[in-house]
């Protein structure tokens, strides 16, 4: 298994224009989860799978953003109509649901940058 | 609701020097507890983590953290800083499914 994979790793999109971001997901894994992290904070929680259903999702979520997870294993993130406060690293996670709680795996991150 | 209180921004230590980063949670019940550590421009690895039973925990890279319910914190140390260890350290609570995180604090090492 080669962990929680992330594509692309950066991108670069001018304000106004669509994006779209991919995560595969540890494979035995049925818990997904998106996070943005801007420069010097935290990830902020911003929406959570279990198999296909998307069972909670932040404040933070405008209605320009939306996840999908269509067969329980990948996931995509959109950002409709981007404006430069989006630029963040949109970082993906993993975890299993065996027992109460288990550790998130995370990948690498999609840097966006908005321009 | 939970929350994670990093109250550290940034930390400077000299290399060979001990370590703690100190973290404190907010949350209702027994908590779950990690600390994971970001390389520039990477993503996020777990350090450690706490479900229950020993209060001192042991993780990857000669790290240890210890759970003090009456203090609710939970706190990172090392005995012994590398300059490989300088990066953002995180701390996050996790009693619902969903992790919280903290601000993070940057840890800088000095020859």
């Amino acid at each position: 298994d080669t962990g929680v994979s992330q594509d692309p790793r950066h991108k670069i999109t001018k304000r106004g224009q669509n994006v779209t971001f991919r995560c595969d997901p540890i494979s035995e894994h049925n818990r997904l989860y998106w996070y943005r992290q801007t420069l010097g904070q935290g990830p902020e929680f911003l929406t959570y799978f279990q198999n296909e259903a998307q069972l909670e999702k932040s404040r933070l979520l405008s209605d320009r953003f939306s996840a999908e997870r269509p067969k329980g294993s990948f996931s995509t993130l959109e950002i409709q109509r981007t404006e430069q406060g989006d630029s963040a690293m949109y970082l993906c996670a993993s975890s299993t649901s065996v027992g109460a709680v288990t550790e998130a795996f995370f990948g690498q991150g999609t840097r966006l940058t908005v321009v | 609701a939970q929350s994670v209180t990093q109250p550290d921004i940034h930390i400077t230590v000299s290399e060979g020097a001990s370590l703690e980063l100190r973290c404190n949670y907010s949350y209702g019940a027994t908590p779950y507890l990690f600390w994971y550590v970001q390389s520039p421009g990477q993503g996020l690895q777990l350090l450690l983590k706490y479900f229950s039973g020993d209060t001192l925990v042991q993780g990857i890279k000669g790290f240890e953290a210890e759970f003090k319910r009456s203090q609710s914190s939970f706190n990172l140390r090392k005995p012994s800083v590398h300059w490989s260890d300088a990066a953002e350290y995180f701390c996050a609570v996790g009693g619902s499914y969903i992790p919280t995180f903290g601000r993070g604090t940057s840890l800088i090492v000095h020859p």
